[in-house]
């Protein structure tokens, strides 16, 4: 199947810092793709759907200044956490529709972060 | 606004059991199911995926059904091994969109 990567896998910031995290689609180009958020034990929430060369949209409750996303390629979409607090701490996933026969949803590894 | 059900919330079994995980969904109208497996602090990986106009797909010892009138899926997994040890996710896209909506997932063990 399609491979999503995702960057970092894990990181851990100061309270009041930015953190950038990066999804890429690596053998296909993906004009939709979706950032997740995971708690412990629970299913994933889908923050917002990140659309190339437009803005993305975000889920009710999801606040856009503070989750920024930029969908600058077809290969490329990045979430960045501005400010973060310990609250800010999960599970991001991003994920990419490859196209073809279903439009099957291929997901990246997940972003690990922790706000100190 | 669709909503998906997994049943059982957890299951434990010893190897070699043959297993039924139950996903439902309250739209019919739907697009695509896809079935994925989450192992510990990892992302998802796509099982199987079954579009509105089929009723089933195969991969190895999975099978998953569709049955839209009854709002039901099932993933059959054959003589479960302690690799099939994971989160079982069902995913429904629907409305015309391919945004999915999860289930909240069966959490399966298989012991030696």
């Amino acid at each position: 199947g399609a491979v999503v990567s995702q960057h970092p896998s894990r990181v851990i910031c100061k309270s009041g810092t930015s953190v950038k995290i990066e999804c890429r689609s690596l053998d296909f180009q993906a004009t939709t793709m979706f950032w997740y958020r995971q708690f412990p034990k629970q299913s994933l929430m889908l923050m917002a759907t990140s659309n190339e060369g437009s803005k993305a949209t975000y889920e009710q409750g999801v606040e856009k200044d503070k989750f920024l996303i930029n969908h600058a390629s077809l290969t490329l979409s990045t979430l960045t956490v501005t400010s973060a607090h310990p609250e800010d701490s999960s599970f991001y996933i991003c994920s990419a529709i490859a196209g073809g026969p279903g439009n099957e949803q291929f997901f990246g590894p997940g972003t690990r972060l922790t706000v100190l | 606004k669709q909503e998906v059900t997994q049943i059982p919330a957890a299951l434990s079994v010893p190897e070699g059991e043959n297993l039924v995980l139950n996903c439902s969904f309250t739209d019919s109208a739907i697009y695509n199911l896809q079935w994925f497996r989450q192992d510990p602090g990892k992302g998802l990986t796509s099982l199987l995926l079954i579009q509105s106009s089929q009723r089933e797909q195969t991969s190895g010892r999975l099978n998953a059904s569709l049955d839209k009138s009854s709002g039901r899926s099932t993933l059959y997994i054959a003589a479960s091994q302690p690799g099939d040890s994971a989160t079982y996710l069902c995913a429904v896209s629907s409305g015309g969109s391919y945004i999915p909506t999860f289930g909240r997932g069966t959490s399966l063990i298989v012991h030696p």
